[in-house]
């Protein structure tokens, strides 16, 4: 059974950058797609993106120029740093496994683990 | 981005009701949708993906269908523990979006 903890601050001054790791146990990181996802009341559920093994990344474009998702296979962890945090960015944020399926030779990645999620404020 | 626009947003029913959620996209995603449920305090749990493959683990009462642009989450007789938020996500471009979420409570 995959398992994923989010840890980091839980306060960020606006302006600095906010830093997570995800730590991944019961499976290895390798071979999949790893993102994070966040959610506030005032925006709902936002995927910011994901990084698959070979250090490839995919970024939420409305996010990218502010957001670096790193992978550590020696750890099996994986981090997100946003930079330029203002009071918009404050927001549960989830990181989560994407998995692969196919459909009709189309591939598509729903998320079927995610961490317990982790309140980060900017204040 | 591809808007998904959820159905009601709240509905109140009761034990044993059927009840439907509709999300709707701002453009053709073919079968390339998740649902989601979420309770408070907790992170969501994929219930159905590719529009209406169960996943794994996730009662039969549970059912999704539509293609394009249009999707429904429908459950066949609901039970006190699927009183939560649900949410449907489209995994046809990037990015990734979700709708706005339903509430599901108890009537």
């Amino acid at each position: 059974q995959v398992q994923l903890q989010e840890s980091g601050p839980g306060l960020v001054k606006p302006s600095e950058t906010l830093s997570l790791t995800c730590t991944v146990s019961g499976g290895s990181i390798s071979g999949s797609y790893w993102s994070w996802i966040r959610q506030s009341p005032g925006k709902g559920l936002e995927w910011i993106g994901y990084i698959y093994n070979s250090g490839s990344t995919t970024y939420n474009p409305s996010l990218k120029s502010r957001v670096t998702i790193s992978l550590d296979t020696s750890k099996n962890q994986f981090s997100l740093k946003l930079s330029s945090v203002t009071a918009a960015d404050t927001a549960v944020y989830y990181c989560a496994r994407h998995f692969r399926f196919t459909i009709i030779g189309v591939v598509i990645r729903p998320v079927d683990y995610w961490g317990q999620g982790t309140l980060v404020t900017v204040s | 981005d591809i808007q998904l626009t959820q159905s009601p947003s709240f509905l109140a029913a009761s034990v044993g009701d059927r009840v439907t959620i509709t999300c709707r996209a701002s453009e053709g995603i073919t079968s390339y949708l998740a649902w989601y449920q979420q309770k408070p305090g907790k992170a969501p749990k994929l219930l159905i993906y590719a529009s209406s493959t169960l996943q794994s683990g996730v009662p039969s009462r549970f059912s999704g269908s539509g293609s394009g642009t249009e999707f429904t989450l429908t459950i066949s007789s609901l039970q006190p523990e699927d009183f939560a938020t649900y949410y449907c996500q489209q995994l046809n471009s990037y990015p990734y979006t979700f709708g706005q979420g339903t509430k599901l409570d108890i009537k």
